[in-house]
């Protein structure tokens, strides 16, 4: 069955360094989404992407979709402690309402 | 709010017990889910209504039944559950077009569920 995997697990920066997730699937997705999560709270919807190749920026989050539809990244400039939490991704496969997702990186910024 | 409510934001219940988890979303969506998150499973997709007919239900076990008496509302019933099972429930909901296309789920608080 599909699968979406997704790195790293945890990742702990330093105030202002950057930070990246990595996407994964085994099929060809029809489109992709972006969650955040905070600690104690839900997922929260950031973004989608459609196209392939496509990049879009909301501030200083960067999401990119592979050229073959196959891996996304979302990556963040200068972190801020604001950033903290876990970062889903839910790939679409070309089946009505199929969405699956990542099993997240849990981001700690220090400050 | 996030315009999907669900209640209680936490429970307690012994195994031999019947619950209801109860999700009502504002947004005007056509499809509704129910969640699992645990440490082991980050998002576990439970069940699918889309258009109040289920169109998924992800191998679950038979004592979590859902219930989704029209587009808005969206009823988990739960009996006899393990500890196993304690987790956080997230219901969510989503616009999908008829060609399958969706604009992003819109998650509940979730109800954070011990089964003692």
């Amino acid at each position: 069955g599909q699968q979406v995997m997704q790195i790293p697990q945890y990742q702990h920066v330093q105030e202002g360094e950057d930070f990246t997730t990595y996407c994964n699937s085994s099929t060809t997705l029809s489109n992709i989404q972006w969650y955040k999560q905070r600690p104690g709270g839900h997922p929260v919807f950031l973004i989608q992407l459609v196209k392939s190749g496509e990049v879009k920026k909301q501030k200083r989050l960067t999401f990119q979709f592979g050229e073959a539809k196959k891996n996304s990244s979302l990556h963040i400039t200068a972190t801020q402690t604001t950033d903290v939490g876990t970062y889903f991704c839910a790939g679409g496969g070309y089946n009505f309402n199929k969405f699956y997702f990542g099993s997240g990186t849990k981001l700690n910024v220090k400050p | 709010e996030t315009g999907v409510t669900q209640t209680p934001r936490h429970l307690v219940m012994g195994m031999t017990n019947k619950k209801s988890l109860k999700c009502e979303q504002h947004l005007g969506h056509n499809a509704m889910y129910w969640y699992k998150q645990s440490a082991k499973k980050p998002l576990e997709l439970m069940f699918v209504y889309n258009f109040k007919e289920q169109t998924e239900n992800n191998s679950v076990p038979s004592r979590f039944s859902p219930e989704c008496p029209n587009s808005s509302h969206l009823f988990l019933h739960l009996h006899t559950l393990q500890p196993e099972d304690s987790a956080l429930y997230l219901c969510a909901s989503s616009q999908e077009g008829r060609t399958g296309t969706n604009y992003g789920y819109t998650f509940g608080s979730g109800t954070r569920l011990t089964v003692v």
